[in-house]
């Protein structure tokens, strides 16, 4: 069962605009949660986190919120850029859930010029 | 700083074979992971280990071993490889789990290996 869930496969956003990436979770003991960026024949690089005590963390263009009722994080990036043409991962971990890093399918975002 | 590097790259095998892929880390980091990735699903954790001489099952263990001899590698191992194991493998590290502050939670990944097995 995916805990973690991301239900856009796929985005595309025009250059300089918002682009609002959606990811949804199951389980409630899940206090850690962050967002990788991966290109093609790569692997996902860390791009940003966030706790459960907090509902926005915020790093140059990228902003994630939490909404821990509804168990909802977004990811945006602001302005969009055609280099920020990825896979964007969601992921989430807690002390009670055992040591993997529970994924999301991945959300391929295109940037437009 | 080379973060996590992983060996090789790309892979063939045919059914029965084994192999060994390396996972490296200079960042002395306790835990390290090994993921698989298959088209349209997330990563999915296969081993782990919390510190040198000590490895766990994840998610997905079937079919593969692992050992940690040294605290900055990761070895898996697939004994009889099978076309189910065609898969592209990651390995991953973090300085610590369950502990504070979280950010020391944070994986780190290697670039992959591709493997195909025929």
């Amino acid at each position: 069962d995916q805990q973690v869930k991301q239900n856009s496969p796929s985005l595309s956003v025009q250059e300089g605009r918002i682009s609002i990436l959606n990811c949804d979770y199951t389980n409630s003991m899940f206090d850690y949660f962050l967002w990788y960026k991966k290109y093609p024949a790569e692997g996902p690089t860390f791009l940003i986190s966030i706790s459960s005590i907090k509902d926005k963390n915020e790093d140059g263009r990228f902003t994630v919120f939490l909404n821990k009722s509804a168990k909802h994080l977004s990811l945006h990036i602001v302005p969009s850029q055609p280099g920020d043409s990825a896979v964007y991962f969601c992921a989430a971990s807690g002390r009670n859930s055992g040591y993997a890093l529970n994924f999301g399918k991945g959300t391929s975002l295109l940037v437009t010029p | 700083n080379a973060g996590v590097t992983q060996t090789p790259k790309f892979r063939v095998l045919k059914t029965g074979q084994s192999m060994t892929l390396l996972c490296a880390q200079d960042m002395n980091h306790e835990y390290m992971y090994w993921y698989r990735q298959d088209p349209g699903m997330g990563l999915r954790l296969i081993h782990y280990s919390v510190g040198e001489g000590t490895t766990a099952k994840g998610e997905v263990p079937d079919g593969y071993n692992v050992s940690r001899l040294k605290k900055q590698n990761f070895l898996l191992g697939l004994e009889s490889a099978a076309p189910s194991q065609t898969s592209v493998y990651f390995c991953a590290s973090s300085y610590s789990r369950g502990a504070y502050p979280v950010s020391t939670d944070t994986q780190y990944f290697g670039p992959g290996t591709r493997l195909t097995v025929l």
